[in-house]
């Protein structure tokens, strides 16, 4: 396996533009985790899947931000009508979730988001 | 809720000297600790872990990091840096969860390590 994986690694895109970014958890993983970085700060939880179901979502998480996880594999993340504030590095994890002891969450390589 | 709180935002040290990156958290309910180191454009990796045991706990590439209940703190250290080492360097908490298991991670702002010859 080769660990989480997130595409695309960098987006550029213009403001008022949907983007949507997918991450693929390391499989056997049924707990899923979306974070989003900006520059200068640590990583802040956005929402987080168990299988199918969406569990938990931050306030950070506005109307515009939707997340998907069908089938309970990939996720996707989307943003509608992006702003300058939504340039971020967004940050895909998974762990085991209730399979055993899950102690530790497994990070992707992240999506870079430019709103210009 | 929880928080974490990095007290240096920079921590500049010659290779070979040793280190201390510190952090406290605050939690009204028992946690998990961690520290993670992320390299430039990439995501995060995982250092170490502290569950329950040992308050010493070692992690990767000759990094350990002492858990004090008291001081609610978990900083990291490393006896003797090496160029390769830096890097940003995160303090992260979990809750406990109904059975055990860890859930959504709190970081801390980081700390960059910045090593020079």
């Amino acid at each position: 396996d080769t660990g989480v994986s997130q595409d695309p690694r960098h987006k550029i895109t213009k403001r008022g533009q949907n983007v949507t970014f997918r991450c693929d958890p390391i499989s056997e993983h049924n707990r899923l985790y979306w974070y989003r970085q900006t520059l200068g700060q640590g990583p802040e939880f956005l929402t987080y899947f168990q299988n199918e179901a969406q569990l938990e979502k931050s306030r950070l998480l506005s109307d515009r931000f939707s997340a998907e996880r069908p089938k309970g594999s990939f996720s996707t993340l989307e943003i509608q009508r992006t702003e300058q504030g939504d340039s971020a590095m967004y940050l895909c994890a998974s762990s085991l979730g209730d399979r055993g002891s899950d102690t530790e969450a497994f990070f992707g390589q992240g999506t870079r988001l430019t709103v210009v | 809720a929880q928080s974490v709180t990095q007290l240096d935002s920079q921590v500049p040290v010659f290779e070979e000297a040793p280190v201390e990156l510190r952090c406290n958290y605050s939690s009204s309910v028992s946690v998990y600790l961690f520290w993670y180191v992320q390299y430039p454009n990439q995501g995060l990796q995982l250092l170490l872990k502290y569950l329950s045991g040992s308050t010493l706990v070692k992690g990767i590439n000759g990094f350990e990091a002492e858990f004090n209940k008291s001081q609610t703190s978990f900083h990291l250290r490393k006896p003797s840096v090496h160029i390769s080492d830096t890097a940003e360097y995160f303090c992260a908490v979990s809750d406990q969860g109904n059975t055990g298991t860890a859930s959504k991670l709190t970081f801390g702002t980081g700390t960059r390590l910045q090593v020079t010859l």
